[in-house]
């Protein structure tokens, strides 16, 4: 069955980027949406965007101005690029794939286990 | 934005008891656009529900999700050791799709 992986450091310096890969087994990423989604520690999770195959984009609008997610089909690997980090980016970052719903609506049917993200100097 | 509130915060229960868990939604959603999700340390999210009643691929039907508009219900009928996690419940109708803060089910 399909499995997703995150990767990437485990900590970024303050006003940085963070960037993180996922990579995706055991199926293809053509095809589908795919999402970011973060929880920082003792909060809630939090949907920062995702990205169709072909490279068209949704942003959290909160998160808008910082995010860019991309794709590389050759790779079968997803990318997520949040700049001028600062404390409050540290979380647990996850990458899931979304899966449509009746009415064109996607909820998110697997996950990676999530990689953790610390940001400090 | 459509703000998700779970309660309780914590259910305190015995193994073969019945789990009730609650989201209410700031705004009807539409189509009953809701997910739940369940959560355990080290562990990936695993989806239970979506459509606020459907059961995902092999979720057990102790698991059973009800409710419309703004007020759903996660049901586990009799919990197992392996159900003690947290639960959080997610809207996918509206933009952004946002989640509740969770329900922690632990072992009384």
């Amino acid at each position: 069955q399909v499995q997703l992986q995150e990767s990437g450091p485990g900590l970024v310096k303050p006003s940085e980027t963070l960037s993180l890969t996922c990579t995706v087994s055991g199926g293809s990423i053509v095809n589908y949406y795919w999402s970011w989604i973060r929880q920082p520690p003792g909060k809630a999770l939090e949907w920062i965007g995702y990205m169709y195959y072909t490279g068209s984009t949704k942003y959290n609008p909160s998160l808008k101005s910082r995010v860019t997610i991309s794709v590389d089909t050759s790779k079968n690997q997803f990318s997520l690029n949040l700049s001028s980090v600062t404390a409050a980016d540290t979380a647990v970052y996850y990458c899931a794939r979304e899966n449509p719903d009746i009415g064109g609506y996607y909820y998110m049917d697997v996950w990676g286990k999530g990689t953790t993200v610390t940001v400090s100097s | 934005e459509i703000v998700l509130t779970q309660s309780p915060g914590t259910l305190s229960l015995s193994p073969g008891e019945r789990a009730t868990l609650s989201c209410r939604a700031s705004q009807s959603l539409s189509n009953s656009y809701l997910a739940w999700y369940q959560q355990k340390p080290g562990q990936a999210p695993r989806l239970l529900i979506y459509g606020a009643s459907s059961r995902a691929t092999g979720i057990p039907d102790r698991f059973s999700g009800s409710g419309s508009g703004t007020d759903f219900t996660l049901t586990i009928s009799r919990l197992e050791p392996e159900d003690f996690a947290v639960y959080c419940c997610q809207q996918y109708g509206g933009s952004p799709k946002t989640f509740g803060q969770g329900t922690k089910v632990e072992i009384k």
